[in-house]
């Protein structure tokens, strides 16, 4: 069946750059998402790729994909504390499907 | 734009008790609605989705069901809650074929 698996837990120190890695293994995935969750919250949709691309671009947010190793990252530059938070990862074959989740991974910012 | 609400935000229930939690959506119609249970310190859950009034899909057989009376409207319920149905019910919103949005989720603990 589908799975989605990430990395649990990533510290970064303010000001670096943070990547959270995502590997998926439908190979029919269309669509790619990440999800921000801070405590206590709903999920907020960040940015999501479609499988014909490989990166996406959106201020200080860049996702790249790699189809062929099913793998996705999204990559924050300049982190900041406010950035902490559980990131997810999901994917979904068709517009009409659930998406899959990952446990997501918390990133924790040092001031 | 689209709003989704979740009532209510918290509640504390005694096991055996029953349980509804609404969700109720604005500014769309005929979206897909979906309910997912996010338990502490583990990823999402996708307990049902709907398509249509009326329509409910289940993808985990347990003591939960769910509802959808009106096109904005989905009502997750139990006639008898566990202990192990504590946890952060997230209630989401699928627009067109790409984007899903949450709701700011309930807080349910089971005592």
């Amino acid at each position: 069946g589908e799975d989605v698996e990430q990395s649990l837990f990533l510290s970064v120190r303010e000001g670096d750059s943070s990547v959270i890695n995502c590997t998926y293994t439908d190979s029919s995935s269309t669509y790619l998402y990440w999800y921000k969750q801070e405590p206590g919250a709903g999920l907020q949709l960040l940015t999501y790729i479609f499988s014909n691309m490989d990166m996406k671009q959106d201020q200080r947010l860049t996702v790249l994909l790699n189809k062929k190793d099913k793998h996705l990252s999204l990559r924050i530059a300049d982190t900041q504390t406010g950035d902490s938070a559980i990131y997810f990862c999901a994917e979904r074959t068709s517009g009409n499907t659930p998406l899959v989740f990952g446990k997501g991974t918390r990133l924790s910012v040092i001031a | 734009s689209q709003t989704i609400h979740q009532w209510p935000a918290t509640l504390v229930q005694p096991v055996g008790s029953p349980l509804s939690l609404e969700c109720t959506v604005e500014g769309t119609s005929n979206p897909n609605l979906y309910w997912y249970r996010q338990a502490a310190g583990r990823g999402l859950q996708l307990l049902f989705y709907s398509v249509g009034i009326g329509q409910i899909s289940s993808e985990v057989p347990q003591n939960l069901s769910a509802s959808r009376p009106q096109d904005r409207q989905f009502i997750l319920s139990s006639k008898k809650l566990l202990l192990s149905d504590s946890g952060f019910y997230l209630c989401a919103l699928g627009l067109d074929a790409y984007e899903q949005y949450f709701g700011p989720g309930t807080r349910l603990t089971v005592t």
